[in-house]
């Protein structure tokens, strides 16, 4: 079964620089949700789409955006990093409002390192 | 607020024993969701089982079962006749149907040995 598909899987970047990081869901799901993981953390929510608007938003830094497109990709925007923001980045996929199905299927993630 | 609890922080087993994850919730919400999820050392996490605040029916899958107390608000994962590939960090969460973003506790590192 197709799964959640996250890229770049590993990205090293420098302080200050921005990092872009992408995420597909899996077919047909419409809400796609976006974690952190810090090392030795568990994971915290940062930000969700549901069809393609910003339905709920958790701890993301004023420095991170992010948007669902119309295929329903969503894309994570990092500026200004900071070392801080070294982590494991996490997508998630779920059918969305109205279902009867709240499992959010995650991707492989990206280990963003910024040096 | 919500809040998950997970105060093992880490078990290790001999193959073969059962281990029983424990998980302590608070939520003001009369409905909500529970989940586990098993992080391996690749990194991923898989989802294991959702549980409705609404069904208190324990769910056994093959080795894993789960216990879900309303009254004590607990969630607890047991693994019978562990293996080396249960090995992993298991994560608990919950989630309430207003805002549905999960809630993790800290996690159980998990390692069976050989």
């Amino acid at each position: 079964a197709a799964g959640v598909i996250q890229s770049p899987r590993h990205l090293i970047k420098e302080k200050r620089e921005t990092a872009t990081l992408k995420c597909y869901p899996i077919p047909r799901h419409d809400t796609v949700y976006w974690y952190q993981q810090g090392p030795g953390q568990d994971p915290q929510f940062l930000i969700s789409f549901y069809e393609k608007m910003q339905s709920d938003k958790g701890s993301i830094p004023d420095r991170f955006s992010a948007q669902q497109f119309s295929d329903y990709h969503s894309e994570l925007n990092m500026s200004s990093l900071e070392l801080g923001d070294s982590a494991l980045y996490f997508c998630a996929s779920s059918l969305g409002r109205g279902r009867e199905t709240y499992e959010q299927y995650f991707g492989p993630g990206t280990r963003l390192t910024v040096t | 607020a919500q809040k998950v609890t997970q105060a093992q922080t880490e078990i290790s087993v001999v193959e073969k024993e059962d281990v029983t994850l424990d998980c302590v919730y608070e939520t003001r919400d009369t409905t909500y969701y529970l989940f586990w999820y098993k992080q391996p050392p690749s990194g991923e996490l898989v989802f294991l089982i959702r549980r409705n605040s609404f069904d208190e029916q324990n769910e056994i899958s093959g080795r894993y079962s789960w216990n879900f107390q309303k009254s004590t608000s607990s969630f607890n994962f047991t693994i019978t006749a562990s293996q080396v590939v249960d090995s992993a960090v298991y994560f608990c969460a919950l989630m309430d149907t207003g805002r549905r973003a999960l809630t993790f506790g800290s996690g159980t590192r998990l390692q069976v040995q050989p």
